[in-house]
């Protein structure tokens, strides 16, 4: 059974903070994103990742940024905290090719006040 | 206009009943489709993939069609362990984009006992 695990489900930080978010998927997936999803919106894609060491941006990368250095391990940047990147994170896995299907951690909820 | 746009509902439908989900996309370049179910305060699960012939799994019938580039899902004997959000997601067509998914912002169901 494929496993993504995400460091927190709830994390609580104040404006002008460093963030790290931190998934982890036991599965030997190329491919990881990183997600965030608000109400109204839906999911939106920040970043994802091929392979260690490379990263491409998703819709919506600005002010974030991300960092694989191992294969299952993919980190979720947010440089200096704002109360609108108050939202659900969620990251995800999956194998490469287009009918992949992408398997989610169970997301952190994040606060920034 | 939204890559992938759905009815947000909420479809409050009685146990036993019949509903059905429309989901239209915009990339004619998109190949490969899906719905995922969304729990409440839960992150995002493989319902069923989409197949251009239609595809049934149990009580679920999903159908897609290329020219109007249209999906549905169709939930029989509706029971009330289906309330959930069904979200319709397709992936971003070719090259690069192949790897990724877009996701509907979902439809919201209750099931009412």
């Amino acid at each position: 059974d494929v496993k993504v695990t995400q460091s927190s489900r709830y994390l609580v930080k104040r404006t002008g903070e460093k963030v790290f978010l931190e998934c982890v998927q036991d599965m030997d997936h190329e491919n990881m994103f990183w997600y965030r999803q608000d109400p109204g919106l839906g999911l939106r894609l920040i970043y994802f990742s091929y392979d260690v060491k490379m990263k491409e941006k998703g819709d919506i990368p600005e002010g974030y940024s991300v960092s694989r250095e191992k294969k299952e391990r993919f980190s979720l940047i947010l440089e200096s905290a704002s109360t609108n990147q108050t939202s659900m994170y969620l990251c995800a896995s999956s194998t490469p090719g287009q009918s992949r299907t992408q398997y989610f951690g169970p997301g952190t909820r994040l606060t920034v006040l | 206009r939204k890559e992938v746009e759905q009815d947000p509902g909420p479809f409050n439908v009685p146990e036993g009943a019949t509903v059905a989900f429309n989901c239209t996309y915009s990339n004619s370049a998109s190949q490969s489709f899906f719905w995922y179910r969304q729990d409440c305060r839960k992150e995002p699960k493989l319902l069923m993939s989409v197949y251009s012939s239609g595809n049934e799994d149990g009580r679920f019938t999903a159908q897609l069609n290329r020219a109007s580039q249209y999906i549905s899902l169709l939930i029989r004997d509706s029971k009330l362990s289906d309330s959930a959000t069904y979200l319709c997601v397709v992936n971003g067509g070719y090259g690069g984009a192949t790897n990724k998914l877009i996701f509907g912002t979902g439809t919201l169901l209750a099931v009412q006992p």
